[in-house]
C-alpha cells in the first residue's frame, strides 16, 4: 500500500533551467511532508519541509508547493545545477507519526 | 560533527544464513530508526527506537528480524534465517528528538540473499 508516490522514476533538465518533481499521497490525515535527497552510495540528506497550514515554503533555490484538495505536492529547483543529480524522495507524516516515503525521482541536470 | 556511522558497507549472504548490522548513531540523538529500502521503492522504517526503548516495530517482521539498542547508544540489526526477499539497504538514521524532521541517514548496509 503505496501512500506516497512518486510517478515519475526519472528527470532530464538542461543547467539553469527549473526542474520540477512531483510528489502525490493518498493519506489525508498527513500533515507534514519533507524532500530529501540522496547520492549514490550515500544516505539521504534533508532538503526542504513544509507543514500543511502553508501552501510553499522557499530555501534558496529549492521550493516546494503543497496543494492539500488534491494531495500533491512538488518541489521547484531554479536555476538547475550538475550538482543537484540525485535521487529525490518525497516523504509525509501523520501527527509527528513515521514517515512515509516516495520511490524516489532521479534528476539529471545536464551541463 | 561524525555523521551516523554503519557498518559494513555490502553483506553476501545465503539464504537461510544469518546477518547482523550495527549503526552509531550521532552523539546527543535520542531516537535511532532503521530502514529497509529495496530496490526501486522508497525507505521503510523497520524500527523506532526513543533511547533504548522501542517507539514503534510494527512493521519489523518479528519472526526473522530483532534490533536492539543496549545503552541508547548505538544499535545492531539482526536477520535470522535470512531469505532473498530480504535483499536491500539498511539504512538507519537518528535525530535528536522524536517528530524531528531532521533525520540523519547514514550510508547503508546493501545486502545481498544469494
Amino acid at each position: 500500500d503505496q501512500q506516497v508516490k512518486q510517478n515519475s522514476p526519472s528527470l532530464s533538465v538542461q543547467e539553469g533551467r527549473i526542474s520540477i518533481l512531483n510528489c502525490d499521497y493518498t493519506n489525508s490525515m498527513f500533515d507534514y511532508f519533507l524532500w530529501y535527497k540522496k547520492y549514490p552510495a550515500e544516505g539521504p540528506t534533508f532538503l526542504i519541509s513544509i507543514s500543511s497550514i502553508k501552501d510553499k515554503n522557499e530555501d534558496g533555490r529549492f521550493t516546494v508547493f503543497l496543494n492539500k484538495s488534491a494531495k500533491h505536492l512538488s518541489l521547484h529547483i531554479v536555476p538547475s545545477q550538475p550538482g543537484d543529480s540525485a535521487v529525490y524522495f518525497c516523504a509525509a507524516s501523520a501527527s509527528g507519526n513515521q514517515f512515509y516515503f516516495g520511490t524516489g525521482t532521479s534528476l539529471t541536470v545536464i551541463p | 560533527e561524525a555523521g551516523v556511522a554503519q557498518s559494513p558497507r555490502y553483506k553476501i549472504i545465503e539464504k537461510r544464513q544469518s546477518v547482523a548490522f550495527w549503526c552509531n548513531p550521532i552523539s546527543g540523538h535520542a531516537t535511532l530508526y532503521w530502514y529497509q529500502q529495496i530496490l526501486g521503492q522508497g525507505p521503510k522504517l523497520l524500527i523506532q527506537f526513543q533511547n533504548n526503548g522501542v517507539v514503534d516495530d510494527s512493521q519489523l517482521p518479528k519472526d526473522r528480524f530483532s534490533a536492539e539498542r543496549l545503552k541508547g547508544v548505538d544499535s545492531t540489526l539482526k536477520i535470522q534465517p535470512a531469505k532473498l526477499e530480504d535483499s536491500a539497504v539498511y539504512l538507519c538514521a537518528s535525530s535528536l528528538v522524536t517528530q524531528d524532521e531532521k533525520l540523519f541517514f547514514g550510508s547503508g548496509t546493501q545486502l545481498s540473499v544469494l
